[in-house]
């Protein structure tokens, strides 16, 4: 049972650069989430996904971009990296419906990035 | 717009001794509550989640309530052991942003001494 998977685990990029982390979970969720986690900062909301083809902005989306091109994949765009976005990225999903559904939410490992 | 605490932001203790940690959160219009681990370096691994109609969730030696009415969560830990050790996030879910959205808390970082 993969659950969320994240990859990589850890990536140096130089200012500009570009690059895409990756998230897919196999529980069939519909809602899935980007997240990143600075010291003393908290989880900070970048993007959010209701379902395949609908994403949404959450609190921090400059500098990102997503796709959801299918119910198992999530991946986040970094466009011209910059040192602010030096930061562990989470990836996390959730079944979320009407009635008595939980909705909990399963976080990936994390992707731990560094901006040079 | 909601937020949440959490106290005390970090706790020591000695191995074997019962322990609670503090989940607080200024609106009561919440869809769950969920209590969450973080050991260095790792993900986020959920613990509990209480859905708004119950008023605790139990595992192992884990136990959460829900109090709504006055905004409060709390985690018992029993017979704690050194690897209780790790951070432990709260998170509410807004009712008026239904799936939208969790609020974290900032944490407690855990300690428990041999």
């Amino acid at each position: 049972n993969a659950g969320v998977t994240q990859t990589p685990k850890f990536r140096i990029l130089k200012i500009g650069q570009s690059m895409t982390l990756q998230c897919t979970q196999d529980m069939n969720h519909n809602y899935m989430y980007w997240y990143r986690q600075d010291p003393g900062m908290g989880l900070k909301l970048i993007y959010y996904s209701v379902g395949a083809g609908i994403t949404d902005k959450g609190e921090v989306p400059n500098g990102y971009n997503v796709s959801r091109s299918t119910t198992e994949d999530f991946p986040l765009r970094l466009e011209l990296a910059a040192p602010s976005q030096t930061s562990v990225y989470f990836c996390a999903s959730s079944y979320t419906s009407g009635g008595a559904h939980t909705g909990e939410l399963f976080f990936g490992e994390g992707s731990r990035l560094t901006v040079l | 717009k909601q937020e949440v605490t959490q106290i005390p932001a970090a706790l020591s203790v000695p191995e074997g001794e019962n322990l609670v940690l503090n989940c607080s959160f200024t609106d009561s219009a919440i869809y769950n509550l969920q209590w969450f681990r973080q050991d260095p370096g790792k993900g986020l691994t959920s613990l509990l989640l209480i859905q708004s109609s119950q008023r605790e969730q139990t595992s192992g030696r884990l136990n959460a309530s829900l109090d709504k009415s006055s905004g409060r969560s709390t985690l018992y830990i029993a017979a704690s052991q050194p690897g209780d050790s790790a951070t432990y996030l709260c998170a509410v879910r807004p009712w008026d942003n239904y799936g939208q959205n969790f609020v974290f808390g900032p944490g407690t970082r855990l300690s428990v001494l041999p």
